[in-house]
């Protein structure tokens, strides 16, 4: 079955580190969305793709960065990690262009960042 | 901007009743809306994606209806039951796109008491 995988799933950091987050998913989408959720905010998006080579910055995006060298895969880098960053980071895709586009979420990377 | 709201914030019910869940949205100018279920420290699961020009959709015991005009969603559960406990959120696809990033509510906390 066709499905959205990130790992790792749980991640501990030191402030300063560089940190990436994997996100793989098989159904061949052309779009790619990275979300954050902390309590008190919601969902918020971080940055997103509409396919190879395209990234756009969301409401977040400062700190982070994303690349698309396929359709597959859409790696979340924090530069620097700092403490405000800790999070739980989900990743998230969809068909593309026209109607009918629902979204499907990945499991979460819950990031802690000391 | 689009603003998502959902209301109520919380809901605890006991097994059995029928129940409605609320999200209004401030931008008539969409395409589609989707509903999301969270459980606690998980994912989010699509629950039913419902087009503009669609005034319902079913999935089982779930009904989502749409009124652009006045800018509102509900979901209504059937005999609901205790593994309907979870946090319900709405979105919508952002800046008059069908296909592309999402504006969440902050979510209904649904409790299902036997």
């Amino acid at each position: 079955d066709a499905e959205i995988t990130q790992s790792p799933r749980h991640k501990i950091t030191e402030t300063g580190r560089q940190v990436t987050l994997a996100c793989h998913q098989t159904w061949n989408h052309n779009n790619m969305f990275w979300y954050r959720q902390d309590l008190g905010h919601g969902l918020r998006l971080i940055h997103y793709s509409y396919g190879v080579q395209d990234t756009n910055k969301g409401e977040v995006s400062d700190g982070y960065s994303v690349s698309r060298s396929n359709t597959e895969d859409l790696p979340l880098t924090l530069e620097s990690a700092a403490s405000s960053q800790t999070s739980v980071y989900f990743c998230a895709s969809s068909p593309g262009r026209g109607t009918g586009n629902e979204q499907f979420f990945g499991p979460g990377t819950r990031l802690t960042v000391l | 901007k689009q603003e998502v709201t959902q209301i109520p914030a919380a809901l605890s019910v006991p097994e059995g009743e029928n129940l409605v869940l609320n999200c209004s949205f401030t931008d008539s100018a969409i395409y589609n809306l989707q509903w999301f279920r969270q459980d606690p420290g998980k994912g989010l699961t699509s629950l039913l994606l419902i087009q503009s020009s669609q005034r319902e959709q079913t999935s089982g015991r779930l009904n989502a209806s749409l009124d652009k005009s006045s800018g509102r969603s509900t979901l209504y559960i059937a005999a609901s039951q205790p593994g309907d406990s979870a946090t319900y959120l709405c979105a919508l696809p952002a800046g008059g796109t069908s296909y592309g990033k999402l504006t969440f509510g902050q979510g209904t906390i649904l409790t299902v008491h036997p």
